[in-house]
């Protein structure tokens, strides 16, 4: 496909349950970001890889979000022990370039996480 | 730090022009960008906005003024489709990711 996937599009976990949510970004794109969506909110920056480099972390709420790049493709974030204000739509991006500025970023669709 | 004032919403008529403002502060300005964001889907990219002035695209127009931290989207002849989620957003002081607003949820009426 030419852009970016998200899977599973939605889950519903309960309180305590660990998820695994996986980005299949745009292939030969450098930048992957990963961001959170409340309902009735703008996107807010998790975690950035540029390739396998994982270099920013710090929007991840707490240490049970943890995300991998292991190839510097498909990305992986994980959510341990999910709790109820985990719920949002997780969004991941990826961008070709590194630098700054006009760095367009490729949304995938979201993956909807219920918790309850 | 950085913030990002957009109205949460807004009505407008088929067929209308609609002008959705964005404020925003931030260090070292690095250009603003609009998306476009459907219930449910992903956003997409609409407008970049690095110098003075207003760009032109198609019905989309996005204007900057960077001396009053302003932006606006100006969307003309409004089609029922364009119903949707306009995301203001800015690169990040000294990082990769974008730091976008709160999103103002258009709803065109007919």
């Amino acid at each position: 496909g030419a852009g970016v996937s998200q899977s599973p599009r939605y889950k519903v976990a309960k309180r305590g349950q660990d998820v695994a949510l996986r980005c299949d970004p745009i292939s030969g794109h450098v930048s992957l970001f990963w961001y959170q969506q409340a309902l009735g909110q703008g996107p807010e920056f998790l975690t950035y890889f540029q390739n396998e480099a994982q270099l920013d972390k710090s929007g991840l709420p707490s240490d049970r979000f943890f995300a991998e790049r292991p190839e510097g493709s498909v990305s992986t974030l994980k959510i341990q022990r999910t709790q109820q204000e985990d719920s949002a739509v997780y969004l991941c991006a990826s961008s070709l370039v590194v630098a700054s500025g006009n760095n367009e970023q490729f949304f995938g669709p979201g993956t909807r996480l219920t918790v309850l | 730090g950085q913030n990002i004032d957009q109205p949460t919403e807004m009505t407008a008529t088929e067929g209308a022009i609609v002008q959705i403002n964005c404020t925003y502060q931030t260090s070292g300005f690095n250009g603003l960008f609009w998306y476009q964001q459907h219930a449910g889907e992903a956003p997409t990219f609409l407008s970049y906005n690095v110098l003075d002035g207003l760009e032109e695209k198609g019905r989309f127009s996005s204007f900057l003024s960077r001396s009053k931290g302003y932006s606006y989207l100006l969307l003309k002849e409004l089609q029922m489709k364009d119903s949707a989620s306009y995301l203001c957003a800015v690169p990040s002081t000294g990082a990769n990711n974008l730091f976008f607003g709160t999103g103002t949820r258009l709803t065109v009426i007919p």
